[in-house]
Order: C-alpha cells, then structure tokens, then sequence
C-alpha cells in the first residue's frame, strides 16, 4: 500500500512559473525524500529531508516537511521543459531500503 | 562509474511462464532492492537485499523471489506468470545499504499477454 498521497495528481505550467507539488504520509518517518521520473525510465534522487528538518534547498528545489501536520511539499523554481517529468515522494521508516512511495505528480512544463 | 544496470530492457511473456530479470548494481554498492510499479498500485517494494542475504520482503506472493550473488549482482524471478504481473521492474541499489539515497536501473518492462 502506497504511504504517501501527492497533490496534485497533474500539473501544467509554462516554462519560467513555479512549481509546486504535495506529498502527506500516514506514519512517522525517519526521512523523506524527493525522486524524478521521466517517461517510465529509473528514478532520480532528488533530495532528501530528515523528521528533524524543517526546509531544505538545492538549486532550484526547495522541500519542506511539516512533521506535526505529516506532510511535505516540492517547490521547483524557473522551471524549464526538462522538468517535465513525474515527481514521487517516498518516505523511509525503517532499517534498509524499504522506501513506500507516493502516487506521483505529473508535472508538464511548456516552452 | 556506470549506473545500475537492468536486462532485459522489455520482456513479452506468456500466462504461467517464468521469468527471470537481472540487476547489476554501481560498483561498490553492496545493498540492491526491487521495486514494481504499475499504472494502478504505483511503486511498490518487492524485496531488499544486502550482502547476499534478504533484509526486507514487500506484500507480494511467494512467486515472487530473488537473491543475490557475491558480486552484488540480483536477480529476481517470477513464476506462474498472471496478466496482473505486467509492469515496469525498478531495481535500486545503495552504497551504505541505507534508503537514504537509491540509484535506479532504467527498469524491466514485462508484458504478461
């Protein structure tokens, strides 16, 4: 069964716009993380944020996690066509790696 | 260093059929997990593996197994194939065999027809 619920399910931007997406979970957590998905290929490692963090940044990404509230969004700024692709948050609550993902949002970015 | 690697890329199999799928992960990554995903369930764990030995098991049926060899490399079988087995076969691997940051396989497609 899938821990997470993304919202949305789909996002249509153009390119320069922000974007932003959410992720809930059901349980506690040690840590949650971000990963990219283009056209049904691997997965990507996005960034990472611990239960004891609050925001996180790299480049263009911005994550926050609101533990009380369980809940974390995704904010990728100036986004460009290459970003389009799904995101998926995946949280981890126990020893090795057993991540349980969310449903994923599918983000499209137009020229 | 190359990626993890997965082969086959696509796979047409038929009902009550085996299939057998292999996962070469990053050199020096000794921890090597699977991973289904399907239009309607999502992305689910199958099972993990770290020095040949299995660490944690997903909600699947038993004909679902895997292992690992001592070059890291896994392998994961499927057999008595069902139509509902169709779907993308994710493999991932870790450095420390921590999830705190997977490294996927480009993935397996299988169609069971």
């Amino acid at each position: 069964s899938q821990q997470g619920e993304e919202d949305p399910q789909a996002l249509s931007i153009q390119e320069g716009e922000n974007a932003t997406m959410n992720c809930s979970y059901k349980t506690s957590i040690n840590n949650l993380q971000w990963y990219r998905q283009n056209s049904g290929r691997g997965l990507v490692h996005l960034i990472l944020i611990r239960s004891n963090e609050r925001e996180k940044h790299s480049g263009r990404l911005r994550v926050t996690l609101d533990t009380s509230k369980k809940s974390s969004s995704l904010l990728i700024t100036a986004s460009r066509a290459a970003d389009t692709a799904s995101y998926f948050c995946a949280t981890d609550r126990a020893a090795g790696n057993k991540l349980t993902f969310g449903g994923g949002t599918r983000v499209l970015v137009k020229p | 260093k190359a990626g993890v690697t997965q082969t086959p890329r696509y796979l047409i199999k038929t009902r009550g059929q085996q299939v057998t799928l292999s996962c070469s992960p990053i050199s020096g990554h000794r921890s090597v997990s699977w991973y289904q995903q399907t239009p309607g369930q999502g992305l689910q764990f199958l099972f993990e593996y770290f020095s040949e030995t299995q660490r944690n098991k997903g909600n699947f049926p038993g004909r679902f197994s895997g292992r690992q060899f001592s070059n890291s490399r896994s392998e994961m079988n499927v057999s008595t194939l069902e139509l509902g087995d169709s779907a993308l076969y994710l493999c991932a691997s870790s450095l420390d065999g921590t999830s705190e940051k997977l490294f996927f396989g480009s993935g397996t497609q299988l169609s069971v027809l």
